[in-house]
This record gives C-alpha cells, sequence and structure tokens, in this order.
C-alpha cells in the first residue's frame, strides 16, 4: 500500500541553522512523484518542488536542496541557513500513475520552529 | 494569476445544520480536488473532478457529503447533518491534468476551517 512517513513530528532550530526534514515513502508502483509543500499559519499548502521517480539528481534551489534516493526509499529536504519565515508545517506527499485521480497521500508532517 | 480561493474561511455551526463551502480554481484548471485536514495530520483525499465530472470519491466521503463542479468552474462541498467529527480544514486544490497525470502540480486554497459545536 502506498503510504509516506515523516517520523519527525517536531523539530526547533536557531536562525542560521541548517535542518533536514526526512521523508520515507512506499509505493509498489514504478511510476510515481514525490512532492514537498510548506503549510505556514496562514493555511494555505505552497508547492516547493515535485520528483519523478526516475531522476536521482539531487536538486538544489537557494537555501533549500533535496536529496532522492530510491535503495532507501527517501525524499529528504534539507534547509540551509534557516530564516525566522521557514517556520511552518512541510508535508511530503507522493502521487502514483496507477492510482486513479492520482490524488496525494501526505505525510503527517513535520513542524519546523526557528528562532532568533 | 490569482490562486485557488475558497469560501469562507471559517465555518461555525451547530451539530445537524447543512453547510456549504466554495471553492474557485485557479483558471482553465481542468481538475479540483477536495482535501481535509484534522490537527496533526496531513490532508486527505476526499473526492476529484475533471472538468464537470466527479471521478471519484473516497471511502472518507459519507453520504452526507455531496461535491458538485456545474459548468467545470467553482466546486461546492455540502455536508449535511454535521457531525462533531467533521470539524477540521476542508481544502480545495486545482491542477491542469495533462499527459501524465500523476505528474501534476496541485496548487491548494488556504482552505476552510469547520467548526462543529
Amino acid at each position: 500500500a502506498q503510504k509516506v512517513t515523516q517520523a519527525q513530528t517536531e523539530i526547533s532550530v536557531v536562525e542560521k541553522e541548517d535542518v533536514t526534514l526526512d521523508c520515507v515513502y512506499e509505493t509498489r508502483d514504478t511510476t510515481y512523484y514525490l512532492f514537498w509543500y510548506k503549510q505556514p499559519p496562514s493555511g494555505e499548502l505552497v508547492f516547493l518542488i515535485r520528483r519523478n521517480s526516475f531522476d536521482e539528481q539531487n536538486e538544489i534551489s537557494g537555501r533549500y536542496s533535496w536529496n532522492f534516493q530510491k535503495s532507501t526509499s527517501s525524499f529528504n529536504f534539507t534547509i540551509t541557513a534557516s530564516q525566522v519565515v521557514d517556520s511552518a508545517v512541510y508535508f511530503c506527499a507522493l502521487s502514483e500513475e496507477r492510482q486513479a485521480g492520482t490524488a496525494l497521500i501526505f505525510g503527517k508532517g513535520t513542524t519546523l520552529s526557528v528562532s532568533s | 494569476d490569482t490562486g485557488v480561493s475558497q469560501n469562507p474561511r471559517h465555518k461555525i455551526t451547530k451539530r445537524g445544520q447543512n453547510v456549504t463551502f466554495r471553492c474557485d480554481p485557479i483558471s482553465e484548471h481542468n481538475r479540483l480536488y477536495w482535501y481535509r485536514q484534522t490537527l496533526g495530520q496531513g490532508p486527505e483525499f476526499l473526492t476529484y473532478f475533471q472538468n464537470e465530472a466527479q471521478l471519484e470519491k473516497s471511502r472518507l466521503l459519507s453520504d452526507r457529503f455531496s461535491a458538485e463542479r456545474p459548468k467545470g468552474s467553482f466546486s461546492t462541498l455540502e455536508i449535511q447533518r454535521t457531525e462533531q467529527g467533521d470539524s477540521a480544514m476542508y481544502l480545495c486544490a486545482s491542477s491542469l491534468a495533462r499527459g501524465g497525470l500523476a505528474k501534476n502540480i496541485q496548487y491548494f486554497g488556504a482552505g476552510t476551517r469547520l467548526s462543529v459545536l
């Protein structure tokens, strides 16, 4: 069955620290997509990145980077030099080609608190 | 380019009452999704539309829930005879589905927070 696990419920860091958010997924599909979303206190889920199952290249976007490893079924997210504005709940999600509707399957989220 | 809009943002109702939420997707997006999010959990899929057709409903969507998307534009989600267990954030998302569907990015609204007293 499809499943996304975010084992870290809450993480607290001080500004400028690096922080890694873990995501482990389960799927029997060979074609699937992984996503990260950010949910600030306002409630709106903000899309951050999409990665397909055939592309294991790591990606960097500014202070954000993602490490996708199929061998361990993980798609971890690192924020470098964290800032207070990074405080939010972060969700990892999975989408499969064969799943009707391709609804996103979300993990429970990791709450990141960055203090100044 | 305006994002996904949801109204109202907050709704407080008494148990047994009916409530209706509205979602306006990003224009030209042909897919529209409804999710429910309870405290400390990730969003859970409820149902989705391809244009005006409702193509799938989750087991979470009891017969007290009904969704529509007339004319393939905005959508409404109605809950009849609300129960305290219906208290949650109801999120709407839209996407432009083309090619391999699983890759489509879903863009979310800010949600409607329902409190059933």
